[in-house]
């Protein structure tokens, strides 16, 4: 059974560098049926998608994050990692990581727990 | 504003059916793109209800379905339940952000 693991800091001062990994356990990420992806949702908000990669490819991201997001694997590691630079209290939010339906169709199968990550001073 | 437009919030009663309707655009659930639904119960992420456009994962019951036309999609809950209290999300691929877009959330009280 496909399971995340995601760790990192709860709390990032403001202009730093937030750094977020999540563990897959249960399949492999160098799957060729999916890609990997970020997802957050600040307090009480919707969900906003930040990026994605498969495997081998290169990552996307969400234009107002493109600046300051970037998405890697680690294959010998099963792990997925995001780092978001120059962060503020705007990027308050609980962190998710999922992994989503490649070949057109885009859906995120399995979400992990979601890491909680508050930007303050 | 989220890109996909789903009303804040929809009620009903134990046994009723509603619908949650997720408005896109030509760029998104208008062009090729599937619509997916997702429901988030509280404190817990966010769950795959239904993938494109109408199929259910294994283990969602048939009460919840889905469908599209044009640039709209509707998820259909019938003979609620007090525990489908939660917030349901729409999705889908926008070929003009190049990436995932999700609709506001409607949170469903039964």
């Amino acid at each position: 059974q496909l399971q995340f693991q995601e760790s990192g800091p709860g709390l990032v001062k403001p202009s730093e560098t937030l750094t977020l990994t999540c563990t897959v356990s249960g399949d492999s990420i160098s799957s060729r049926s999916h890609y990997w992806g970020w997802i957050r949702q600040p307090p009480g908000k919707g969900l906003e998608w930040i990026g994605n990669m498969y495997y081998s490819g290169t990552p996307y991201y969400n234009p107002p994050l493109r600046s300051r997001a970037a998405i890697s694997i680690d294959t010998s590691k099963n792990q997925l990692s995001l780092m978001l630079s120059s962060v503020t209290a705007a990027d308050t939010a609980v962190y998710y990581c999922a992994r989503q339906r490649a070949g057109g169709r885009y859906y995120f199968d399995i979400w992990g727990q979601g890491i909680v990550v508050t930007v303050s001073s | 504003q989220s890109v996909l437009t789903q009303p804040p919030s929809v009620s009903g009663a134990p046994g009723q059916r509603v619908t949650i309707p997720c408005t896109g655009s030509s760029s998104n659930i208008g062009g090729i793109y599937d619509v997916h639904w997702y429901q988030q119960l509280p404190g817990k992420a966010p769950k795959l209800l239904i993938f494109s456009d109408y199929n259910r994962p294994s283990g969602v019951p048939d009460r919840f379905s889905g469908s599209k036309s044009g640039a709209s999609a509707s998820l259909a809950i019938s003979g609620l339940q007090v525990e489908d209290e939660a917030v349901y999300f729409c999705h889908s691929f926008d070929i003009d952000l190049g990436g995932s877009v999700f609709g506001g959330g409607t949170k469903l009280t039964v």
